[in-house]
């Protein structure tokens, strides 16, 4: 059962509007979670992370939103780049160093 | 700097051979960790390391041998591949309690 879900495989949106990528966990232990970028036949990049003392982290076009009571979490890219086409995965920890769970990923594709 | 590296990229097995996957990381990074990446399942712990001479099992440790005889080295063996673990994989680092840094990957068919 897996315990971090992307619901979307995948999702599509114009260039220049907001991409949203969406998280969910089963684990309420989770405290710590981040996002990974990968392109094809490349390893996963770090995006950005939160900690759960906090319900919104930003940086730059990336800003990652936590709703603890609802156990979600998710991605805003503002605007969206027909670069930010990629496979973006959620992950968690529970407790800061601890090792990561990933979801299965989500593949977004920015139109022109 | 070279950043994590991974050898080789590709590999096709027979089922029942074996082979050896090399993790490197010029980083003098202490953690490192092998994933594998199966469509819909996305990246699961196979065996980590938490510094020279320590290994710990993941997830997912099943039909998999670690080693990290040297810090900036990690190995993964199969000792007798099946297809099961026809899979992409890869390996990552990290200096302490943060994010990790990926190598570009190994993709394996069992055949």
């Amino acid at each position: 059962d897996q315990q971090v879900k992307q619901n979307s495989p995948s999702l599509s949106v114009q260039e220049g509007r907001i991409s949203i990528l969406n998280c969910d966990y089963t684990n309420s232990m989770f405290d710590y979670f981040l996002w990974y970028k990968k392109y094809p036949a490349e390893g996963p990049t770090f995006l950005i992370s939160i900690s759960s003392i906090k319900d919104k982290n930003e940086d730059g076009r990336f800003t990652v939103f936590l709703n603890k009571s609802a156990k979600h979490l998710s991605l805003h890219i503002v605007p969206s780049q027909p670069g930010d086409s990629a496979v973006y995965f959620c992950a968690a920890s529970e407790g800061y160093g601890q090792n990561f769970v990933f979801g299965p990923g989500t593949r977004l594709s920015v139109l022109p | 700097n070279a950043g994590v590296t991974q050898t080789p990229k590709f590999r096709v097995l027979k089922t029942g051979q074996s082979m050896t996957l090399l993790c490197a990381q010029d980083m003098n990074h202490e953690y490192m960790y092998w994933y594998r990446q199966d469509p819909g399942m996305g990246l699961r712990l196979i065996h980590y390391s938490v510094g020279e001479g320590t290994t710990a099992k993941g997830e997912v440790p099943d039909g998999y041998n670690v080693s990290r005889l040297k810090k900036q080295n990690f190995l993964l063996g199969l000792e007798s591949a099946a297809p099961s673990q026809t899979s992409v994989y890869f390996c990552a680092s990290k200096p302490r309690p943060n994010e990790q840094f990926f190598g570009p990957g190994t993709r394996l068919t069992v055949l």
